[in-house]
């Protein structure tokens, strides 16, 4: 049981190129969320999926698109990176909301786009 | 707009001391309030988390202190070790079916240090 997974864990990216992350979970989740974590601003939330075939803006979406055609995979993409781009960032996971809520977070993918 | 807003953004504490990092939310609307650890090169992971129908929850050093007229709570570790060094993040969710989701929104974060 690997939990939340992503890839790659790091990356450099030049301005104008383009990239996915991957983020996976085994847990069969419904949820699973992307956030992007920046020093002094805790995690903003970029997209989300609450099932599969669906997605939906977060806070921070501009710039970032998303697909879920598999239950278990929730993919970020970059069109066009720019510098401030540049962050850590992690999928999270969880199930349905029926009392507690604990979201399960991936160890993160750190880019910097140059 | 910061719906949740944490401090302090750093804490330094002596082995045995009492950590206390504050939090006070805007929406009223939040039913969830969990509090995550997150340790260098890893991603957050749940510590404790509350509903505001109590004031407040222990699990061994760690203890949420909500105050639900206030629209704060907190997050005390008692005996503060150096292992607990760590980012903690305070967060607040509303349930939400269909397409709101059950999204947490997320404090900016406090870097806590425990000196030996």
């Amino acid at each position: 049981n690997a939990g939340v997974t992503q890839t790659p864990k790091f990356r450099v990216l030049k301005t104008g190129q383009s990239m996915t992350l991957l983020c996976a979970q085994d847990m069969n989740h419904e949820y699973m969320y992307w956030y992007r974590q920046d020093p002094g601003m805790g995690l903003r939330l970029i997209h989300y999926s609450v099932g599969e075939g669906t997605t939906a803006k977060g806070e921070v979406p501009d710039g970032y698109n998303v697909s879920r055609l598999k239950k278990q995979n929730f993919l970020l993409g970059l069109e066009s990176a720019a510098p401030s781009q540049t962050s850590v960032y992690f999928c999270a996971s969880s199930y349905p909301p029926l009392g507690h809520r604990e979201a399960f977070f991936g160890q993160g993918t750190r880019l910097t786009v140059v | 707009q910061q719906q949740v807003k944490q401090s302090p953004q750093s804490l330094i504490v002596q082995k045995g001391g009492i950590s206390i990092i504050n939090c006070a939310y805007e929406n009223t609307a939040f039913d969830y309030f969990p509090w995550y650890q997150q340790f260098p090169g890893k991603g957050p992971a749940l510590l404790i988390a509350i509903r505001p129908d109590v004031s407040e929850k222990k699990e061994g050093r760690f203890t949420i202190s909500f105050n639900k007229s206030a629209k704060q709570f907190s997050l005390h570790i008692m005996d503060s070790q150096p292992g607990d060094s760590a980012t903690y993040f305070c967060a607040a969710s509303r349930f939400g079916a269909g397409t709101s989701g059950s999204r947490l929104t997320f404090g900016e974060g406090t870097q806590l240090t425990v000196n030996p």
